[in-house]
């Protein structure tokens, strides 16, 4: 049973490009939730998605969007790059209506903005 | 909004001396209670969780965590830990009304020591 996987694992972008993250979530599961994790500090939730919709946001500028396919795979755009935007990249999946209220989470993507 | 607080940003102890890392929240509404690992490089694996029912929780690894709604905390702790324990621990709240939002702390480095 794979777990949650992230790709790439690394990138680098220069200031004002776009990047694009993906994630596969765990078998099964159907909601998949983005955070960014800025060096030490703790992860902070930027949006999930579910049913291929946003149905949470937290405190992020539009430059952050995202997609979640008939797969329950999801990406997550970031446009207009700023040296800030450089952190760690979790995603995480788990089952709408679970009991478990669990959430599995990726190995992370780790973007540098140059 | 819902913040956590973690007390201590390092944490150092001897191995298979007792430790405990301090965790508070701030909410007056049914909440959920996680405690999470991460090592270098890598994600986030859950510790335990607290849903609901007794207030202490067992979790992987030797570990333990106690809820304490009148003093809104849910400390983390361990009789004995081995250097392996060395780590970055989050403690992280979502409440009933938002479950599968987590907020995170800024977490505690554990560091363990022969």
């Amino acid at each position: 049973d794979a777990g949650v996987t992230q790709s790439p694992t690394h990138l680098i972008k220069t200031r004002g490009q776009q990047v694009t993250l993906r994630c596969s979530p765990k078998s099964g599961h159907d909601t998949v939730s983005w955070y960014q994790q800025a060096l030490g500090q703790g992860p902070q939730f930027i949006f999930q998605y579910y049913e291929e919709e946003e149905r949470q946001r937290g405190n992020f500028p539009d430059r952050f969007s995202g997609h979640q396919f008939p797969n329950y795979s999801s990406e997550l755009n970031v446009n207009a790059l700023l040296l800030g935007d450089s952190a760690l990249y979790l995603c995480a999946s788990s089952l709408i209506g679970g009991s478990d209220y669990e959430q599995y989470f990726g190995p992370g993507t780790r973007l540098t903005v140059t | 909004a819902q913040s956590v607080t973690q007390l201590d940003s390092q944490v150092p102890v001897f191995e298979e001396a007792p430790v405990e890392l301090r965790c508070n929240y701030s909410s007056s509404v049914s909440v959920y209670l996680f405690w999470y690992v991460q090592y270098p490089n890598q994600g986030l694996q859950l510790l335990l969780k607290y849903l609901s029912g007794s207030t202490l929780v067992k979790g992987i690894n030797g570990f333990e965590a106690e809820f304490n709604k009148s003093q809104t905390s849910f400390h983390l702790r361990k009789p004995s830990v081995h250097i392996s324990d060395t780590a970055e621990y989050f403690c992280a709240v979502s409440d009933h009304s938002s479950s599968y939002k987590l907020i995170f702390g800024s977490g505690t480095r554990l560091l363990v020591r022969p």
